[in-house]
């Protein structure tokens, strides 16, 4: 199980916010949102990942409500070149824990000009 | 190298053929996955490598998938008596312990005739 719930697909318009919703509601304390985006015909990239506290870095935002049952990720200036699958994934983080990604269906972000 | 490297990038095989696959990682990363996704579909864990530690081979869908990984190097998956339903693209990733972002190769596309 993927342990995730997100959308199936969402549209956003070139250059506004692009907010992609997941569910984690089963989350456990010592796991880490992660989330990773797949564009077309390549191998998934890491975007961002946090515990609890909001995040942000060059590529986007992550929010995580207070009882970290659901987050959004936020691409502040959606451009063509942010179409892709955005799956958000939930895991153990650290040294010693199997911690395997484990990819649900994602959401499939579509910008459009 | 800079990331991680897989070879072949696409392979044609007849089916009841063996295959291997082969997945550099970072130079240094402990910790190694492979992935298949069929096309359409998400990425579907296969096998995962830790450092010394034996591997998760929880995800191999029959014997006849099978991985090897010398120390915290190269990676080969083989595939034993191929069949058509193995026809997928198998990714490899890596990460320097078990920790934040794993880097995903580009991919080899399997192909089974």
């Amino acid at each position: 199980d993927a342990k995730t719930t997100q959308p199936t697909s969402m549209d956003c318009a070139e250059g506004r916010a692009a907010n992609l919703p997941c569910n984690h509601s089963t989350i456990s304390g010592n796991e880490y949102v992660y989330w990773y985006r797949q564009i077309h015909s390549q191998g998934p990239q890491y975007i961002i990942h946090g515990l609890k506290n909001n995040e942000t870095n060059e590529m986007a935002s992550l929010i995580i409500t207070e009882d970290r049952k659901s987050s959004t990720l936020i691409l502040p200036h959606a451009t063509l070149r942010d179409t892709a699958v955005y799956y958000c994934i939930v895991r153990i983080h650290g040294s010693g824990n199997t911690g395997k990604l484990i990819f649900g269906q994602g959401t499939t972000l579509q910008v459009k000009p | 190298g800079a990331g991680v490297s897989q070879s072949p990038s696409n392979k044609v095989t007849e089916k009841g053929k063996d295959v291997e696959l082969r997945c550099d990682p970072i130079s240094g990363h402990t910790a190694l996955y492979w992935y298949r996704q069929r096309l359409g579909q998400g990425l579907e864990f296969l096998i995962y490598f830790q450092g010394n530690s034996a591997p998760d081979k929880s995800g191999l869908p029959s014997d006849r998938f099978s991985a090897e990984r010398t120390g915290e190097s190269v990676s080969t998956l083989t595939i034993q008596r191929t069949q058509q339903e193995d026809s997928a693209v198998y990714l490899c990733a890596s990460s320097l312990d078990a920790g934040i972002g794993y880097t995903f190769g580009s991919g080899t596309r399997l192909t089974v005739v």
